[in-house]
């Protein structure tokens, strides 16, 4: 089942603000990845974290890895209407091989 | 390089059809994946493959089978479809090692069973 809880499930904001979305689970995780989806694509990976309490940034996006390894957060500022799209969270943990669980995404709506 | 090809792009079936859905990386990954995405859901691995003649189960593989014969080529064969089939699958690759995790994604089947 789901092991990944991903939240908010959607978030409507206007041009210019802050965006926060984060993932947590009961397990512990090796890794955490970012990815967006646009429509009609596959997800593509914005940021890769590798460590606990790592915090990497890509342009206005900055993600951090949890230093319990059981979460990670994703920032994005001054956002901008090509920001919209679908952004999930991934992880690998130390059991699970070379498999990844993937969250449930958040839907995230710019508003001119 | 073209990246990961998926085809077809679209696809309707009748209950009991069987497809085959391709995909193929020409950037000589070791692993391969097959994800199911479900409206408004993440995405569920189905079955994956960590080099040639290697594949195994992902969380939700009934209903499905898949080869590699190649490095290149994961197809994925939906033998008896039905309806909650009905999904949009995504092939992915990536090279493998440490600290190398990006996930390149094919733009997806989408699949009606009806």
């Amino acid at each position: 089942g789901q092991q990944l809880n991903q939240s908010p499930q959607s978030m409507f904001i206007q041009e210019g603000e802050d965006v926060s979305m984060n993932c947590t689970s009961s397990s512990i995780f090796n890794t955490w990845l970012w990815y967006k989806q646009d429509p009609g694509e596959g997800p593509v990976l914005l940021i890769a974290l590798y460590k606990a309490g790592e915090l990497t940034s890509n342009g206005r996006l900055t993600a951090q890895f949890g230093i319990t390894r059981k979460d990670s957060f994703l920032n994005i500022s001054a956002s901008i209407p090509s920001d919209v799209g679908i952004y999930f969270c991934a992880g690998r943990r130390e059991t699970s091989g070379s498999r990844l669980t993937f969250g449930e995404g958040t839907q995230l709506t710019v508003n001119p | 390089n073209a990246g990961v090809t998926q085809t077809p792009k679209f696809r309707i079936l009748k209950i009991g059809q069987s497809m085959t859905l391709q995909c193929t990386q020409d950037m000589n990954h070791n692993y391969m994946y097959w994800y199911r995405q479900d409206p408004g859901m993440g995405l569920k691995l189905i079955y994956y493959s960590v080099g040639a003649g290697i594949t195994d189960k992902g969380e939700v593989p009934n209903g499905y089978n898949v080869s590699r014969s190649t490095t290149e080529d994961f197809p994925l064969r939906l033998e008896l479809a039905a309806p909650s089939q009905t999904s949009v699958y995504f092939c992915a690759s990536r090279l493998g090692g440490a600290a190398n995790e990006k996930l390149f994604f094919g733009s997806g089947t989408q699949l009606s069973v009806l």
